[in-house]
């Protein structure tokens, strides 16, 4: 199974500062022959379902505002807020889609600072 | 609109069974992959099974055995079928649908049912 590993557990950032989270997995999740990564993002705040931000490692799903990001390839992975707002605080959590069984990060706590 | 909503969580008691719902709307349940997650109370997030369109399925080790993924395609409905519960399976459960031209990213999800795993 591939396992990823997230850095910080948590992060505690001030309201228009960035904030960064990392992603690390056991092996690549590049698929050479489309040279795509498989690795997504998620944010999950207190009550609800995650909620894809990112997929692709680097794309946004429609409607996510672009203040997130999303960069790396094979086996390093961010995901970069550029200006935290207070509509951010939730746990973000990587996911790789390259193999069965899909897996995720343990997550990260972000908060206001 | 895309909707999931899940439904059949409870309280039961270690080795009994549960069968999970997920109605979905706006979307064939038949034409997507369709996957389980859980999470388990304060914990993080945990890949249980997946249906493929084709019909074929995988589950993680920890419910391999015990758990079976289905769908009714008249209804539009994928289920989970829980047997031999134990108190490790306590957790929200979400069904989600894997997004074929993102690659099967879990593009939407449901709301969640809680499974109680207690004597």
């Amino acid at each position: 199974d591939i396992v990823l590993t997230q850095s910080p557990d948590s992060l505690a950032v001030s309201l228009g500062e960035r904030a960064t989270i990392n992603c690390k997995s056991s092996q690549s999740v590049l698929y050479s022959s489309n040279n795509k990564n498989y690795l997504a993002w998620y944010q999950q705040k207190p009550g609800q379902p995650p909620k894809l931000l990112i997929y692709w490692a680097s794309t946004r799903e429609s409607g996510v505002p672009d203040r997130f990001s999303g960069a790396g390839s094979g086996t390093d992975f961010t995901l970069t807020i550029s200006s935290l707002q207070a509509e951010d605080v939730a746990v973000y959590y990587c996911q790789q889609y390259y193999n069965t069984p899909r897996t995720f990060g343990q997550g990260t706590k972000l908060e206001i600072k | 609109e895309v909707q999931l909503v899940e439904t059949g969580g409870g309280l039961i008691q270690p080795g009994g069974s549960l069968r999970l719902s997920c109605a979905a709307s706006g979307f064939s349940v038949s034409s997507n992959y369709m996957s389980w997650v859980r999470q388990a109370p304060g914990r993080g997030l945990e890949w249980v099974s997946v249906i493929y369109s084709g019909g074929g399925t995988h589950y993680a080790d920890s419910v391999k055995g015990r758990f079976t993924i289905s769908r009714d395609n008249s209804k539009n409905t994928l289920f989970l079928q829980m047997n031999s519960l134990r108190d490790e399976d306590t957790a929200m459960y979400y069904c989600a649908r894997e997004r074929e031209d993102y690659g099967l990213v879990l593009d939407y999800w449901g709301q969640g049912t809680l499974v109680t795993v207690s004597s």
